[in-house]
């Protein structure tokens, strides 16, 4: 159990394009999901938190308008990189909590997104 | 603050051999959670253990084993009998009040054949 589902896994696009990377619990209810930046040979970076049906909560730095989370259900939280630019290209996260699977506790993860941008 | 440091960045030892991957933390939080993540060049992470600072026994998963160590803030991860699938990144993290996770920087372990 808690597998958690992200896709793409990988994707090119130009400057000014927006992105949008999903995040799928597939068999848990993820009342929490977690999105993260990680830079190579680098620790994951916090970026938002966000709850099923409310905003996202955003780390300081992290630009809400570039960036914009939607977690609609239990489920499905979604990332768009708005108007993305050579220096959003990076490596991005998602992970999910939620019961049964450890309750709040424990973070499952997505496989991640490997986003460049040309 | 809280804090969790990994000191060694890079590990590498020989197949076979036994390795123990060095976790410190700080917490002023008397309830706490601990745990160790596995990134494979794959670069999905994959959850290992959590471990609640109440619960000070040692665990052991087959080749992996785990000492928590309260009175030195210590949480290290020995892998016994070292395999090439085992050479990943591996994190040591600490949830904190807002069921966020603090990340160590990570240790590269290497496993040479």
């Amino acid at each position: 159990g808690a597998v958690v589902s992200q896709h793409p896994s990988w994707v090119i696009c130009k400057s000014g394009t927006s992105v949008k990377i999903e995040c799928r619990s597939l068999d848990f209810q993820a009342t929490t999901m977690f999105w993260y930046r990680q830079f190579p040979k680098q620790s994951l970076m916090l970026m938002a938190t966000s709850n099923e049906g409310s905003k996202a909560t955003y780390e300081q730095g992290v630009e809400k308008d570039k960036f914009l989370i939607n977690h609609a259900s239990l489920t499905l939280s979604t990332l768009t990189v708005t108007s993305a630019h050579p220096e959003d290209s990076s490596f991005y996260i998602c992970s999910a909590s939620g019961p049964p699977q450890g309750g709040k506790n424990i973070q499952y993860f997505g496989a991640g997104t490997r986003l460049s941008v040309l | 603050a809280q804090k969790v440091t990994q000191a060694q960045t890079e590990i590498s030892v020989v197949e076979k051999e036994d390795v123990t991957l060095d976790c410190v933390y700080e917490t002023r939080d008397t309830t706490y959670y601990l745990f160790w993540y596995k990134q494979p060049p794959s670069g999905e992470l994959v959850f290992l253990i959590r471990r609640n600072s109440f619960d000070e026994q040692n665990e052991i998963s087959g080749r992996y084993s785990w000492n928590f160590q309260k009175s030195t803030s210590s949480f290290n991860f020995t892998i016994t009998a070292s395999q090439v699938v085992d050479s990943a990144v591996y994190f040591c993290a600490l949830l904190d009040s807002n069921y966020q996770l603090i990340w160590g920087a990570g240790t590269k372990l290497i496993i040479k054949p």
